[in-house]
């Protein structure tokens, strides 16, 4: 069956360190991968789109790869700061599905000052 | 910037009544989207609508749910008798064509 798996445990990183998060799936085919952040009691706000054809992706201080030989994303914040303390979620578009996504659970992101 | 507005934001109901959850979403996107979450859980897909029909539906999307589009403006989420697991934060998410998805803040549904 397919899989999303993202790091379930709270990733706790210094203020000013660069954050890595990791989303892996398996049985699976996207046109593209999205990374989201997700507030406590709040919407799925969109951060990045990454492509099959698409390697890297940036958009200031993040930088989404993508790896469909490995099946993995890779999803970095450089220069964190507190405010970026957050769930960041990845989802998948599945092909020839009427654009649904399916989630990742998540990982949880601390970052102290 | 313009957002997906959602209504009520807190939904506190009776088992087995009927609710009816509102969205708005952004004004020139043609496809629409129904998830919920479940405290603690993933955010799990529900239906997409586009161009007035149900594209995809998953399968907790049964036949007690339904969605319509009752003007230019709104997108609705109707479950017709709801169910103690029926308690979830849903969320409607709306796309310009397809592929990046905008969420709305999503409405808190309670079912006792």
């Amino acid at each position: 069956s397919q899989k999303i798996e993202q790091n379930s445990e709270a990733l706790n990183i210094q203020e000013g360190k660069t954050a890595t998060l990791t989303c892996n799936y398996t049985n699976y085919s996207p046109a593209y991968l999205q990374w989201y952040r997700q507030d406590p009691g709040r919407g799925p706000v969109f951060l990045l789109l990454i492509r099959e054809n698409e390697k890297e992706k940036r958009k200031e201080r993040l930088k989404v790869t993508f790896d469909t030989t490995l099946k993995q994303s890779l999803f970095h914040i450089t220069a964190s700061q507190p405010a970026d303390s957050a769930t960041y979620l990845c989802a998948l578009d599945r092909q020839n599905a009427g654009n649904m996504l399916t989630f990742g659970g998540g990982t949880r992101l601390m970052v102290k000052p | 910037e313009p957002e997906v507005t959602q209504t009520p934001s807190h939904q506190v109901t009776q088992m087995g009544q009927e609710v009816i959850l509102r969205c708005v979403p952004i004004s020139n996107h043609l496809y629409f989207y129904w998830y919920r979450q479940i405290l603690g859980q993933k955010v799990e897909f529900l239906v997409s609508f586009y161009n007035n029909e149900i594209s995809e539906k998953s399968e907790i999307f049964d036949d007690q749910f339904s969605v319509e589009r009752p003007d230019g403006s709104n997108f609705t989420l109707k479950i017709r008798s709801t169910k103690l697991e029926d308690s979830a934060m849903y969320f409607c998410a709306s796309s310009e064509w397809g592929e990046t998805q905008y969420f709305g803040p999503g409405t808190r549904l309670l079912v006792l």
